[in-house]
């Protein structure tokens, strides 16, 4: 049973550096072809993807807030962690983490682009 | 602004059916990029509801359905019931800019 719980600060203020921890359980981040991903909501607004890191460290980053996110893994722990610098009001938002979906093969291609298991999210307001 | 575009709301009487479209482009769907559906119940966490266009995860009903034809895809939901009333994200890869995952808009479904 696959499951996941993001944690971190419920408020912080402007300029200042966000760390939210997902830990998870269920899976292994070592094992080939596993991700784990990070989705924000606004409120009220749709969702959008922030980053994510795979088994082999390889990592992907929203290209138009690169600039202001790290994420990392320990893998001994089951924790991924986000950095986002520079936070602004409107980062203020629902973080999810979530597991990437198993790799699947139609029409002559596999693909893994999805996520099938979602944390409960954890809502970090940005305000002075 | 959503790389996928999704209509804001789409309404229906119980029992009957409604479809929710997802556009894209020559860099997501069109590319051969498969398109997924996530269900969020208010207060909830997203829910995988179809991957791969057309497939259902095990405990989904078959009221479900999707399908996808070139630049864009499409949720179908048959036999409207109380509880379907939620929003409905659509989510693609995007291979521009060294490659995103990107979601629509997002479309509340009213149930009437």
């Amino acid at each position: 049973q696959i499951t996941l719980k993001e944690s971190g600060p419920t408020l912080v203020k402007p300029t200042q550096t966000l760390t939210l921890t997902c830990s998870f359980s269920g899976f292994s981040l070592s094992s080939s072809g596993v991700y784990v991903g990070w989705i924000r909501q606004p409120p009220g607004k749709a969702l959008e993807w922030l980053a994510l890191i795979y088994w082999n460290d390889d990592k992907r980053y929203s290209p138009s807030l690169k600039s202001r996110l790290t994420i990392t893994k320990d893998t001994s722990k089951n924790q991924v962690v986000l950095i986002m610098t520079n936070m602004d009001p409107v980062d203020t938002a629902t973080y999810y983490c979530a597991h990437s979906g198993p790799v699947y093969c139609s029409g002559g291609s596999c693909q893994m682009y999805y996520f099938d298991y979602w944390g409960q999210g954890t809502l970090v307001t940005v305000s002075s | 602004q959503s790389v996928l575009t999704q209509p804001p709301s789409v309404s229906g009487a119980p029992g009957q059916k409604v479809t929710i479209s997802c556009t894209g482009s020559s860099s997501n769907i069109g590319a051969g990029y498969d398109v997924h559906w996530y269900q969020q119940l208010p207060g909830s966490a997203p829910k995988l509801l179809i991957y791969g266009n057309s497939i259902r995860p095990s405990g989904v009903p078959d009221r479900f359905s999707g399908s996808k034809s070139g630049t864009s895809a499409s949720l179908a939901i048959t036999g409207l019931q109380g509880e379907d009333e939620a929003d409905y994200y659509c989510q693609s890869y995007d291979s521009s800019l060294g490659g995103s995952w990107v979601f629509g808009g997002g479309t509340k479904l009213t149930v009437l």
